[in-house]
């Protein structure tokens, strides 16, 4: 079993849609969950990082379900620049910092 | 947020050549720095953590003789893979660890795209 396993999508929405998909880890020990951002042929960058109690950062929210070991992340009035691949990204507490990344949820907003 | 640079962005080289790739942190000190590989549509693969000041970590099944990772300073780690082969091109990607109070970050280059010929 993956480490890390995400829907691949990909999900085509419109404009000002809602559009919302989770991550299931595997390792129950898991402290840090984040979402990460990855366009076509560049770095992943960091959108979000994902508390137990839930947060909110403008049009994106993301979720934290301990017990079933998923996160979420839903994007409100999506725009066309939203269109990229979505990294679910867990670590398991420690002095390493090794991070496990899912494949990536694939989102395109359509005009 | 912090910059860490990756150089060069790409490489075209021969079968059994060597290739040396750059990563380095622009504002900030990194004593630890990751090496990551990303093949198509497949999620990023840790190969190793690169300390500064001691060995590299690599993951199983990285060969260590085969990409050679040196973290000379807090700034700078390199990544050399030798004798390159074709089924080594690929997209790798280095981050770089910063510590801000109790909050820890890890922020990525550019990557370098690999094409052994």
């Amino acid at each position: 079993r993956k480490e890390v396993e995400q829907d691949p999508g990909p999900f085509n929405v419109p404009e000002g849609a809602t559009v919302a998909f989770n991550c299931t880890y595997s390792n129950s020990a898991s402290q840090s969950f984040f979402w990460y951002r990855q366009d076509c042929r560049k770095e992943p960058k960091l959108l979000m990082s994902v508390y137990s109690s839930g947060n909110e950062d403008g049009r994106f929210t993301a979720q934290l379900n301990r017990a079933s070991q998923y996160i979420s992340l839903l994007i409100r009035d999506s725009k066309l620049s939203d269109s990229a691949t979505y990294l679910c990204v867990v670590n398991m507490f420690g002095n390493d910092y090794k991070l496990s990344f899912g494949a990536g949820t694939t989102v395109t907003v359509r005009a | 947020g912090a910059v860490v640079s990756q150089h060069p962005s790409r490489v075209i080289c021969k079968s059994g050549t060597s290739v040396k790739i750059e990563c380095r942190s622009l504002d900030f000190q990194a004593t630890t720095m990751f090496w990551y590989r990303q093949f198509p549509k497949q999620s990023l693969m840790l190969m190793a953590t690169s300390n500064e000041g001691s060995k590299a970590t690599y993951e199983q099944g990285v060969e260590k003789d085969k990409f050679l990772i040196n973290h000379a300073s807090l700034t700078l780690s390199t990544l050399t893979v030798t004798s390159a082969h074709p089924e080594d091109s690929s997209f790798y990607i280095c981050s770089a660890r910063e510590f801000s109070g109790t909050q820890e970050t890890q922020y990525f280059g550019p990557g370098t795209r690999l094409l052994v010929l």
